[in-house]
C-alpha cells in the first residue's frame, strides 16, 4: 500500500495561481521529501523537510508538515507555465531515508 | 559523474527475451535504488542497495527480476523472460550517505516496452 498519497490527482490553474498539493501518510516518519517530475523525465528533489519543522520555505515553494494528522502540503506561489509537472511526496517506510516511498503525484498544469 | 547515468534509455523486446538495465550512480553515492513507473502512474519501490548489498529487495514483483550491484557502483537490473506487464519507464537514484540530506537524484529512466 502506499505510503504517502497526495490530494488532488491533478490541478489546472492560471498562471499567477497558487497551487497547493496535500499529502497524507500512514506511519511515523523522521523527514518527508517533495519532488518534481517534467513529463517523460527523471524526478528533481525540491525540499526536505524534517519532523520537528513545521514549515519550511524554498524560493517561491512553502511546505508544510503536520505529523499529528500525518499530512504536508506543497504551496507554489504565482505560478508560471514552466511549473507544469507532476509533483510527488516521499516518505521513508522506517527512519531514515533508507527505503523512500513516493505516493501517487499530483499533476499540475499551469495555463498562460 | 555529474550525474546518475541510465542506459540504455529506450529499450524494445519481445515477449519471453531477457533484458539488462544499467544505472551509473553518481561518484561517491554509496545508497542506490530501482523504481519503476507505469504510465501516468507514481513510482513503484523495487530494490535498495547499501554499498554491494541489498537489504530490501521486498519490491521486485517476481523472480523474474534480479538486480546487483558491483564495486559499490554500477548497479545492473535484469528482468528475465519479460512479459508485456513489464513496460514501464524503470528509473535509478543514488544518495550520498553520512551526514547527507536524505535527497535522491534520479537518472532519466529506461523505457522499456514489451512487445
Amino acid at each position: 500500500s502506499q505510503q504517502g498519497e497526495e490530494d488532488p490527482q491533478a490541478l489546472s490553474i492560471q498562471e499567477g495561481e497558487n497551487a497547493t498539493m496535500n499529502c497524507s501518510y500512514k506511519t511515523s516518519i523522521n523527514n518527508l521529501q517533495w519532488y518534481r517530475q517534467n513529463s517523460g523525465r527523471g524526478l528533481v528533489h525540491l525540499i526536505l523537510i524534517r519532523s520537528n519543522e513545521r514549515e519550511k520555505h524554498s524560493g517561491r515553494l512553502r511546505v508544510t508538515l503536520d505529523t499529528s494528522k500525518k499530512s504536508s502540503s506543497l504551496l507554489i506561489t504565482a505560478s508560471r507555465a514552466a511549473d507544469t509537472a507532476s509533483y510527488f511526496c516521499a516518505t521513508p517506510v522506517s527512519g531514515g531515508y533508507n527505503k523512500l516511498i513516493f505516493g501517487a503525484g499530483t499533476r499540475l498544469a499551469v495555463h498562460p | 559523474g555529474a550525474g546518475v547515468s541510465q542506459s540504455p534509455s529506450n529499450k524494445v523486446t519481445e515477449k519471453g527475451k531477457d533484458v539488462e538495465l544499467r544505472c551509473d550512480p553518481i561518484s561517491g553515492h554509496t545508497a542506490l535504488y530501482w523504481y519503476r513507473q507505469s504510465l501516468g502512474q507514481g513510482l513503484e519501490f523495487l530494490i535498495y542497495f547499501q554499498g554491494n548489498s541489498a537489504p530490501d529487495k521486498s519490491g521486485l514483483p517476481s523472480d523474474r527480476f534480479s538486480a546487483e550491484r558491483t564495486g559499490g557502483s554500477v548497479s545492473t537490473l535484469t528482468i528475465q523472460r519479460t512479459q508485456q506487464e513489464d513496460s514501464a519507464v524503470y528509473l535509478c537514484a543514488s544518495r550520498r550517505t553520512g551526514g547527507d540530506t536524505g535527497e535522491l537524484f534520479f537518472g532519466e529512466g529506461s523505457r522499456l516496452t514489451v512487445l
